[in-house]
């Protein structure tokens, strides 16, 4: 079974910049959820998606946004980057939320790497 | 609200000896943890998980913690360290409302481990 899929693994902006990074997650996983984690911050969670719809989101602006398609591949915006962006961004999957068998692992992508100049 | 807690930064160990990776949680309820290994520029690697039933789990590559719920602590250990085992854990919780069916994990700061020959 594959893993979960980020892409791109390394991308490199500038201040101002936008960019949108892909997560697919596993099959038969519907859920998708996005953490950034950076030296100082840890991992913080950002959002989650079930079903293309927000579940749950984190403490983060507005320049951060979401979406998740039907066959529930997420991807992740970020608008009008600052240098704090700069972090790891980890795409998780898992099964959906209310199900017996779901005891809440979450399965993470290999991240894709953010520098902003 | 849940949280966990990794006391320390940095745990060196020799190859060889047993090692010990510390984790303390605060829930409301029955808590579900887990431990997660991350390798330079990687994802996070799922380890074990502590739901219900024996205060000691076995997980992957030979790790094992130790649920222990009147010091509420969930501590990582292995019986024989390899030098491949060097990278970051992180314990996290679970944070979930059935209401609401989202999965979310909240992190602790992670410890490195590094295991020398």
């Amino acid at each position: 079974k594959a893993g979960v899929t980020q892409t791109p693994r390394y991308l490199i902006k500038t201040r101002g910049q936008q960019v949108t990074l892909s997560c697919s997650p596993i099959s038969g996983h519907r859920s998708v959820s996005w953490y950034q984690q950076t030296p100082g911050q840890g991992l913080q969670f950002l959002f989650e998606y079930f079903s293309e719809t927000q579940r749950n989101k984190g403490n983060f602006p507005g320049r951060f946004s979401g979406r998740q398609f039907s066959n529930s591949r997420s991807e992740m915006n970020v608008s009008t980057l600052e240098l704090g962006d700069s972090a790891l961004y980890l795409c998780a999957s898992s099964l959906a939320g209310g199900l017996a068998s779901n005891t809440g692992e979450l399965f993470f992508g290999e991240g894709s790497r953010l520098t902003v100049l | 609200a849940q949280s966990v807690a990794q006391p320390e930064d940095q745990v060196n160990v020799a190859e060889g000896n047993p090692l010990t990776v510390k984790c303390t949680y605060s829930v409301s309820g029955n808590p579900y943890l887990f431990w997660y290994v991350q390798y330079p520029n990687r994802g996070l690697q799922f380890l074990l998980k502590y739901i219900t039933g024996d205060n000691l789990v076995k997980g992957s590559y030979g790790f094992e913690a130790e649920f222990n719920k009147s010091q509420t602590s969930f501590h990582l250990k292995k019986p024989s360290a390899l030098v491949s085992d060097s990278a970051l854990y992180f314990c996290a919780v679970r944070d979930y409302m059935f209401s609401g069916g989202y999965n979310k994990l909240i992190f602790g700061a992670g410890t490195r481990l590094a295991v020398h020959p």
